[in-house]
């Protein structure tokens, strides 16, 4: 079955760069999502990549999809403290239809 | 626009209740899916309706079940509550089934609490 892992806990200053990995297991993965999570709130959709592509960028977000070893990251340029959350990389496989597998969330602590 | 919403935000049950939520998509999207997270991990997929009919069902027990109404508005119904089911319960929609329903949107979901 699908597995998406991630590590846990991630602590970086403001100003710093982040860098979110995640490994999944189903080669048949099409889309991959980057979801934010704060306190007592619902998931935010941050950006997705379709599998075909290895990189994508959208302002301060950077996503690297190595499709050979089934890893994906999200780097978070300048790192602010309101990037303080649990960030959730999830995964669509092709005969899955909306379903969506998510990894246990890394969280993200930016220090001052 | 308003997002996706949910309705309540929060309630308490007594163990062997039963309990509805309910979930309005964005405007125009068609497509509902629901989730269970459990505090501390990843969601959950429960189910998924597209115009009205069920397209993907989860890992859960037959005293989860859920319906999509015309107007593409979604219940997800539990039965025999049991302390386990204590999570957020969250709603998304898509735009539809197919090539064009990548990008998925959560609504802020609905604590439940089984006591």
């Amino acid at each position: 079955g699908e597995d998406v892992e991630q590590s846990l806990f991630l602590s970086v200053r403001e100003g710093d760069s982040s860098v979110i990995n995640c490994t999944y297991t189903d080669s048949s993965s099409t889309y991959l999502y980057w979801y934010k999570q704060e306190p007592g709130a619902g998931l935010q959709l941050l950006t997705y990549i379709f599998s075909n592509m290895d990189m994508k960028q959208d302002q301060r977000l950077t996503v690297l999809l190595n499709k050979k070893d089934k890893h994906l990251s999200l780097r978070i340029a300048d790192t602010q403290t309101g990037d303080s959350a649990i960030y959730f990389c999830a995964e669509r496989a092709n005969n899955a239809g909306n379903m969506l597998t998510f990894g246990g969330g890394t969280r993200l602590m930016v220090k001052p | 626009d308003a997002g996706v919403t949910q309705s309540p935000t929060h309630l308490i049950k007594t163990r062997g209740q039963h309990v509805t939520l309910r979930c309005s998509p964005i405007s125009g999207h068609k497509s509902v899916s629901w989730y269970q997270q459990v505090l501390g991990q990843g969601p959950q997929f429960i189910f998924q309706y597209y115009e009205k009919e069920e397209r993907g069902r989860g890992n859960f027990p037959d005293r989860f079940s859920a319906r999509q109404f015309p107007n593409y508005s979604s219940e997800l119904n539990v039965n025999a509550l049991l302390l386990g089911d204590s999570a957020l319960y969250l709603c998304a929609s898509s735009f539809e089934q197919g090539a064009a329903y990548y990008e998925q949107y959560f609504g802020p979901g609905t604590r439940l609490t089984v006591t």
